[in-house]
């Protein structure tokens, strides 16, 4: 059973607009939880970690929140631009350490359009 | 410069060929990971070191081999290639905090 679910699948902005991308996950332990941007043919670049109870990261355009409570997270990408198309990946690790496995979403991919 | 750096970039591979993938890094790491890539889904981690000389089995090691000859380099190796073998993977490096993932290798067995 996949133990990580992003919503929205795919997503459709108009450049300049906002966007919101949602990571619901059944992983426990949780230790920490990473967003990773995918760009087509390419590997995985990290975006945040987010680590404690209702942590807020800001990276940027990029920002992002953690709720353990209700094992869920939001990437929000704030005036999105042309090269922000891509995959974006949620991942759980259930270590503090390189120990831990991760587990991976399968990712929404955003389309951002003139 | 790429801090972990896969090749080939693609293959082609015929069914029961051996296909070998290698990774190599310089980000001093001690962990290496192989992790396949299917559409629809996650990665899925395939085999796992945390040391060289030794490998560990991942979630789906099943016709799958690894090697970790150093610190720098780990391949990953299948014997006998199989259509459902067809698939991106990709390699990663970590320490307690930091994960870097390779470009990605794209398989096609026919």
């Amino acid at each position: 059973k996949t133990q990580v679910e992003q919503s929205p699948q795919s997503l459709v902005v108009r450049q300049g607009e906002n966007c919101v991308l949602q990571c619901n996950y059944s992983v426990t332990p949780d230790n920490h939880l990473r967003w990773f941007k995918q760009d087509t043919g390419k590997g995985l670049v990290s975006l945040t970690v987010l680590v404690h109870e209702n942590d807020k990261t800001s990276n940027g355009r990029y920002s992002a929140t953690l709720d353990k409570d209700a094992k869920h997270s939001t990437l929000h990408i704030t005036a999105t631009l042309l090269d922000d198309t891509a995959t974006y990946i949620c991942v759980v690790g259930d270590r503090g350490s390189a120990l831990g496995r991760l587990h991976f979403g399968a990712g929404t991919q955003l389309i951002v359009i003139p | 410069e790429a801090a972990v750096t896969q090749s080939p970039r693609s293959k082609v591979a015929v069914t029961g060929g051996k296909v070998t993938l290698s990774c190599h890094q310089t980000n001093n790491h001690d962990y290496m990971y192989w992790y396949r890539q299917d559409t629809g889904h996650g990665l899925r981690l395939i085999h796992y070191s945390y040391v060289a000389d030794s490998t560990e089995k991942g979630d789906i090691p099943d016709g799958y081999k690894a090697s970790r000859p150093s610190q720098e380099n780990f391949s990953l190796i299948l014997e006998l290639a199989s259509l459902s073998q067809t698939a991106v993977y990709f390699c990663a490096s970590s320490d307690s905090s930091d994960y870097t993932f390779g470009s990605g290798t794209r398989l096609l067995v026919i």
